[in-house]
């Protein structure tokens, strides 16, 4: 009973680079997140998809692109990282207005 | 806009006092409501919701909350803490209509509990 899984758990990135950040989840859920978590500032939503094939920008999108590739999976992309992004990324997923399921989150330092 | 304010960024209780966690929200109408606990280094686990009728609502380990209509609040208590508790403490609204699926978390309360 896998529920959200985010891959990679760390990762260390010069400024610059890209990378892409991995969620899936098997809770057949319609709805997924990603969340960006920083000191003091409590969870800032980055993008999400209320439904596959859709994608939508939070509070935060700017630097950041997105892919709903199926129901299953939402992949979040920096194509060229900088410093203000070191941060804890979540992802997260729900069905309609359920609660949210969270993953264990990746935890991203841009030099 | 819906927002939500968690007034206290830090609490300290001793093992076995009572605790009470601040939130207070700002939607047009009735939302859902969430508690989520996270402990160090790990994800956000679900305490409780509110989606419609008893205001009071239970939760895991322990936890209970009550919606405050007239006072915007939706504050989390439990009567005796355990060292176990030690966490930091998100209180979320989410909207009931349309094609928003966005929930809105508030900034965290830091739980401390002395032995």
């Amino acid at each position: 009973n896998a529920g959200v899984t985010q891959t990679p758990k760390f990762q260390v990135l010069k400024t610059g680079q890209s990378m892409t950040l991995q969620c899936a989840q098997d809770m057949n859920h319609n709805s997924m997140y990603w969340y960006r978590q920083d000191p003091g500032m409590g969870l800032r939503l980055i993008y999400y998809s209320a439904s596959e094939g859709t994608t939508d920008k939070g509070e935060v999108p700017n630097g950041y692109n997105v892919s709903r590739l199926n129901k299953r999976e939402f992949s979040l992309r920096l194509e060229s990282a900088a410093p203000s992004q070191t941060s804890v990324y979540f992802c997260a997923s729900r069905l309609l207005n359920s609660p949210l399921h969270f993953g264990n989150g990746t935890r991203l330092t841009v030099t | 806009a819906q927002s939500v304010t968690q007034p206290d960024i830090h609490i300290t209780v001793s093992e076995g006092a009572s605790l009470e966690l601040r939130c207070n929200y700002s939607y047009g109408a009735t939302p859902y409501l969430f508690w989520y606990v996270q402990s160090p280094g790990q994800g956000l686990q679900l305490l409780l919701k509110y989606f419609s009728g008893d205001t009071l609502v239970q939760g895991i380990k322990g936890f209970e909350a009550e919606f405050k209509r007239s006072q915007s609040s939706f504050n989390l208590r439990k009567p005796s803490v355990h060292w176990s508790d030690a966490a930091e403490y998100f209180c979320a609204v989410g909207d009931r209509g349309g094609s928003n699926y966005k929930l809105t978390f508030g900034k965290g309360t830091l739980l401390t509990v002395n032995p």
